[in-house]
């Protein structure tokens, strides 16, 4: 079983910083990770897969990096409608699991 | 556009069951894989069950394996999840989510909220 785990828990960013999200797994995925966005009330959206590729229509400011089992998110010039959680996520092969990590609240500072 | 639309979802009481549905459009439905995420009410994402697109694949997770059951028909563009023997703790919104690469989920219903209470 893969355990996921992120930090910080919760982010306190004023707008126009960066803010660095952290992603770690128990084992090494290579770049099988992504990132999600939910906002209060909405379903999770699809930011960074395979590690570092941006989803259709993320802006450039959303960037992921790592392998193996370190994974970062940076958000660059954060806007108001970037505070929101941010999930990670990661697959495993055998036995077929998806699992989450605990999230990251990113809220104003 | 992409559009996947659960419904089935309301209050039943503990050992119920409920069968939730997601109606799936603006996209081939026949040639993706389908996933079921809940979320407890203020709580983080859990990954419950994976089906290909011709079913011939199901996956689930630890917490539902035995109890819910995943299917679909692509006659009707349609994903299911049969909820069996259900507890307080599947109190959660569940979603339905569109596979991406067997690996991610890139596009997301709005969610069914399924209350289990007495």
């Amino acid at each position: 079983e893969i355990l996921v785990t992120q930090s910080p828990a919760t982010l306190s960013v004023s707008p126009g910083e960066t803010a660095t999200l952290s992603c770690r797994a128990s084992q090494s995925l290579g770049s099988n990770l992504a990132w999600y966005q939910q906002k209060p009330g909405q379903a999770p959206r699809l930011l960074m897969y395979h590690s570092s590729t941006r989803a259709t229509g993320i802006p450039v400011r959303f960037s992921g990096s790592g392998s193996g089992t370190e994974f970062t998110l940076t958000i660059s010039s954060l806007q108001s409608e970037d505070f929101a959680v941010y999930y990670c996520q990661v697959y495993n092969n055998w036995p077929p699991q998806f699992t989450f990590g605990p999230g990251t609240k990113v809220h104003i500072k | 556009q992409v559009q996947l639309l659960e419904s089935g979802g309301g209050v039943v009481q503990p050992g119920g069951s409920l069968r939730l549905s997601c109606a799936a459009s603006g996209f081939t439905f026949t040639t993706h894989s389908m996933h079921w995420v809940r979320q407890a009410p203020g709580k983080g994402l859990e990954w419950l069950a994976f089906i290909r697109s011709d079913g011939s694949d199901i996956y689930y997770g630890d917490s539902v394996k035995g109890r819910f059951t995943i299917s679909r028909d692509n006659s009707q563009n349609t994903l299911y999840l049969q909820m069996n023997g259900l507890r307080a703790e599947d109190t959660a919104t569940y979603y339905c989510a569109k596979d991406f690469w067997g690996l991610f989920f890139d596009y997301w219903g709005r969610g069914t909220l399924v209350t289990v209470s007495s």
